[in-house]
């Protein structure tokens, strides 16, 4: 069964530096891999997907990431944070080409920017 | 266009008591999940419904809970005789159908509390 992992539960950062949210994963087959931020009382909005292709994905807000398929992992990345990045931030995992699977999420990294 | 809906935005009720949660997805969207997260957690998958085939109920916790969509709107998660570990943000997503490289769209959810 596929899993997905997101080691760190706060990530604090100063406004204007580089930010980088870790989130690892298994699958046995070819993984789709998704990141989700959710700011306070609301839900989790969309930011950016991997699905084929280029490892480096671009999304919403600024915000990339980077599939690394060795490593088995999905880091977002922002290259200037703003304090309005501030949010929970959400891995997810789906594996299978065909039916349902459903989609598998970390515990979340809660992004602490700074001014 | 319109997201995702969910209502009522908060539920308080008493031990042993039955309670309904809505959820309005995006029209035209096939697929529907429900999510539960609780405190400090990430999302558990509840159940999923695909169009007018068979819901996906394998994540369902107990018999308390049941959930119905009717063709491609409404959908109604029920939960009967609610207990304290019941108490969490119930959160609703539509996709455009349920292919793996679709991202899910959330609604605000439903923060319930049982008392």
């Amino acid at each position: 069964a596929q899993s997905v992992a997101q080691p760190e539960d706060q990530v604090n950062v100063a406004e204007g530096n580089p930010l980088t949210v870790k989130c690892t994963y298994s699958v046995s087959g070819n993984p789709y891999l998704f990141w989700y931020v959710q700011y306070p009382n609301r839900g989790l909005q969309f930011l950016l997907k991997y699905i084929t292709g280029d490892n480096l994905v671009k999304g919403s807000y600024g915000f990339e990431a980077e599939f690394n398929k060795s490593q088995t992992s999905f880091h977002l990345k922002k290259p200037s944070a703003l304090v309005s990045d501030s949010a929970l931030y959400f891995c997810a995992v789906r594996e299978g080409d065909t039916g349902f699977q459903k989609l598998v999420f970390g515990t979340g990294t809660r992004l602490l920017v700074s001014p | 266009g319109a997201g995702v809906s969910q209502s009522p935005s908060n539920k308080v009720t008493e031990k042993g008591k039955d309670v309904e949660l809505r959820c309005d997805p995006i029209s035209g969207h096939t697929a529907l999940y429900w999510y539960r997260q609780r405190l400090g957690q990430g999302l558990e998958f509840l159940i999923y419904f695909q169009g007018n085939s068979a819901p996906d109920k394998s994540g369902l916790p107990s018999d308390r809970f049941s959930a119905e969509r009717t063709g491609e709107s409404v959908s109604t998660l029920t939960i009967q005789r609610t207990q304290q570990e019941d108490s969490a943000v119930y959160l609703c997503a539509s996709s455009p159908t349920s292919g793996p490289s679709y991202e899910q769209y959330f609604g605000p959810g439903t923060r319930l509390t049982v008392t």
